[in-house]
């Protein structure tokens, strides 16, 4: 089955460690997002990537790092600069004809001790 | 800017209550508009979407009508279930292939 997967599902790490989340699509799109959810809060864009090579900030994108370097895969880096890492992290992937409709993965809650 | 407002939750109904959640959006031109649903430790999936004014999404016997006068996409279903108990969003298209999300409401269905 297609789909995206995002690994792991939770994760714990100590302040001031950086930490790479997972995310792998098997749907053959060409645009990935990483979105980041706090409690009762809605969705807020990290980073993008249109294209393989290529990728774009979003609106909170200071303290994160991101590569492109296959389609299938954009994993994400949180760094030791991000001041409140603690939270949701949600990858989506979007097919190039569809205009926006994004397709979501399982999530990964970061939790930073 | 675009923006999306979604009304305050948590919304706590009856099974087999009506249903609605309200959604207004703030946006130049005429946007793709999009619900999409959250089950408790999941990530989203996409429940109904319209592309033009006019349009009514549906699905799983969800609907939302695309109101360019009003700037609303507002979600109704006829009859809750307690299966139905998740986060609602509300989202828009904007330049770039992006969404703008709105802050989610929750529903809770009792039995």
């Amino acid at each position: 089955d297609g789909g995206i997967t995002q690994s792991p599902k939770y994760l714990f790490r100590k302040e001031g460690q950086n930490v790479t989340l997972s995310c792998e699509q098997n749907l053959n799109h060409d645009a990935m997002y990483w979105y980041r959810q706090d409690p009762g809060q809605g969705l807020r864009l990290i980073y993008y990537s249109q294209i393989v090579n290529d990728f774009q900030k979003g609106d909170i994108a200071e303290g994160y790092s991101v590569s492109r370097e296959k389609k299938e895969s954009f994993p994400l880096t949180v760094t030791s600069a991000q001041k409140n890492p603690t939270a949701f992290y949600l990858c989506a992937s979007r097919a190039r004809s569809s205009y926006n409709e994004q397709f979501f993965g399982p999530g990964t809650r970061l939790t930073v001790l | 800017g675009n923006s999306v407002t979604q009304m305050e939750g948590p919304v706590t109904l009856s099974e087999e209550a009506f249903l609605t959640i309200n959604c207004t959006y703030t946006a130049t031109g005429y946007p793709s508009l999009f619900w999409y649903v959250q089950y408790p430790g999941e990530g989203l999936q996409l429940l109904l979407k319209a592309t033009k004014a006019d349009d009514k999404g549906s699905n799983k016997g969800f609907e939302a009508t695309y109101r360019k006068e009003t700037t609303s996409f507002h979600l109704e279903k006829g009859s809750v279930q307690v299966s139905d108990s998740a986060v609602y969003f509300c989202a828009l298209g904007r330049r770039g292939n992006m969404l703008t999300f709105g802050g989610g409401t929750r529903l809770m269905v009792k039995p």
